[in-house]
Order: structure tokens, then C-alpha cells, then sequence
């Protein structure tokens, strides 16, 4: 498989506040990220798509000014969460698609997720 | 109907038994299939792809498609408690390119 790291893999923040989540790619080089969220016990949410050096395309219901996307270069994408309150407290987790060395086929790989808590 | 669906569970089988997990989708057109397996609170890793019809083994696991019935299931043989997980299917959107996720089928194997 590929690998996918994601920074912070937990935050504490304070209602208010901005908190910014890095996605890289390290061993490939990613033609389109993914940013999910997962509330407990349910299933992944696809938030929003990136492409490098192209705006995100947000899902329905995904507020683009509440949750900015940037997708800097082929290898890393942020995801800032403006203004937090505590219904934004959930996991969220990138996923990097591309070619990886053990396939012909462009997959998906996910981060190791962040859990963000709002207090 | 939903696009990818999956029985829940729990699936509950005794350890070194073969744990058979199924999915059926909707997109006619979709080509690339995966599953992946989800720890809880972990995200979700990569443990297999198929695009053609048939089997493809990897270590003690199989996927199956059948793209006729649209159809794809996991077969995990000598199962282990550490196979304990949330397995989740995912088909590829033929229209979108997006990764369609069924609800996951929760795994649990007995000692």
C-alpha cells in the first residue's frame, strides 16, 4: 500500500478558534484528496474533494467558508476548520488517491485520522 | 435503495473459521471495487481491490465480483480475533470517481 500521515492526530481547542489539519502523501503522489468526518458509531461523511492547485468541490451541506480547503501540491493537502464549536468535534480523516508502487491502479488511502474536540 | 449495501451484523464466527462478507451495489458502471477494514477508532486501511470478475487472493484473503449480479464479497480463511473489525465496502463511482461506502459489516471473531 501507500502511507498517509496526518498532523495533529488529536486537538483540544476552544470554541472559537481555528484549527488546521495537514494530509500528506508520502510515497506517491496524490492526484485527488478526500476529507472525511466520522461521528461515533456512524459512517465516513465525505466532506469534500481536491484536486491539486484547483478549489474544492464540497459535498452538499458542507459549509465551504466553515471548513477551507487547500491542496497545495501533489503530496499535501490542509483542511482548516475556522471558528470551532463543539458540534465540530468529530474524527476527521484525508485520504490521498494515486498510483501506488504495488499497483497499476490509481487507489484510495486514507490518513490516520485527527480527532478534534471543540470544548 | 441504497448504492452499496451490507448487512451490519455483527458477524460472529469461532477463531480459524472462514468469515464471508458480502456487498451488492447499484452503479452499473462502476469497475473498481475495495474493502476496507476499520479498527474502532482507527481509520480505514486498504486491504483489498478488484476490477475484474472473479477471485483475487491475497494471504488469507479473497474478494469475489461478479459484476452480472453486482456482487462483491470478502472471504477471510483462518480468521483471528485480530480480524475484529468493521469491514467496509467501497465501489467506485462510474459517474463521480468518488468512493461509495456501504455501511460496514462489523466482524467478530471468538477465541
Amino acid at each position: 500500500g501507500a502511507v498517509v500521515s496526518q498532523h495533529p492526530s488529536w486537538v483540544i481547542c476552544k470554541s472559537g478558534t481555528s484549527v488546521k489539519i495537514e494530509c500528506r502523501s508520502l510515497d506517491f503522489q496524490a492526484t485527488t484528496m478526500f476529507w472525511y468526518r466520522q461521528f461515533p458509531k456512524q459512517s465516513l461523511m465525505l466532506m469534500a474533494t481536491s484536486n491539486e492547485g484547483s478549489k474544492a468541490t464540497y459535498e452538499q451541506g458542507v459549509e465551504k467558508d466553515k471548513f477551507l480547503i487547500n491542496h497545495a501540491s501533489l503530496t499535501l493537502s490542509t483542511l482548516t476548520v475556522t471558528s470551532a464549536h463543539p458540534e465540530d468535534s468529530s474524527f476527521y480523516i484525508c485520504s490521498a488517491r494515486g498510483l501506488s508502487r504495488d499497483s497499476s491502479y490509481n487507489e484510495q488511502f486514507f490518513g490516520p485520522g485527527t480527532r478534534l474536540t471543540v470544548l | 435503495q441504497k448504492e452499496v449495501e451490507q448487512n451490519s451484523g455483527p458477524l460472529s464466527v469461532p477463531e480459524g473459521a472462514i468469515a464471508s462478507l458480502n456487498c451488492t451495489y447499484s452503479d452499473r458502471v462502476s469497475q473498481s471495487f475495495f474493502w476496507y477494514r476499520q479498527y474502532s477508532g482507527k481509520s480505514p486501511e486498504l486491504i483489498m481491490s478488484i476490477y475484474s470478475n472473479g477471485d483475487k487472493e491475497d494471504g488469507r484473503f479473497t474478494a469475489q465480483l461478479n459484476k452480472a449480479s453486482q456482487y462483491v464479497s470478502l472471504l477471510i480463511r483462518d480468521s483471528q480475533p485480530s480480524d475484529s473489525a468493521t469491514y467496509l465496502c467501497a465501489v467506485r463511482s462510474g459517474n463521480t470517481g468518488k468512493l461509495i461506502f456501504g455501511q460496514g459489516t462489523t466482524l467478530q471473531v471468538k477465541p
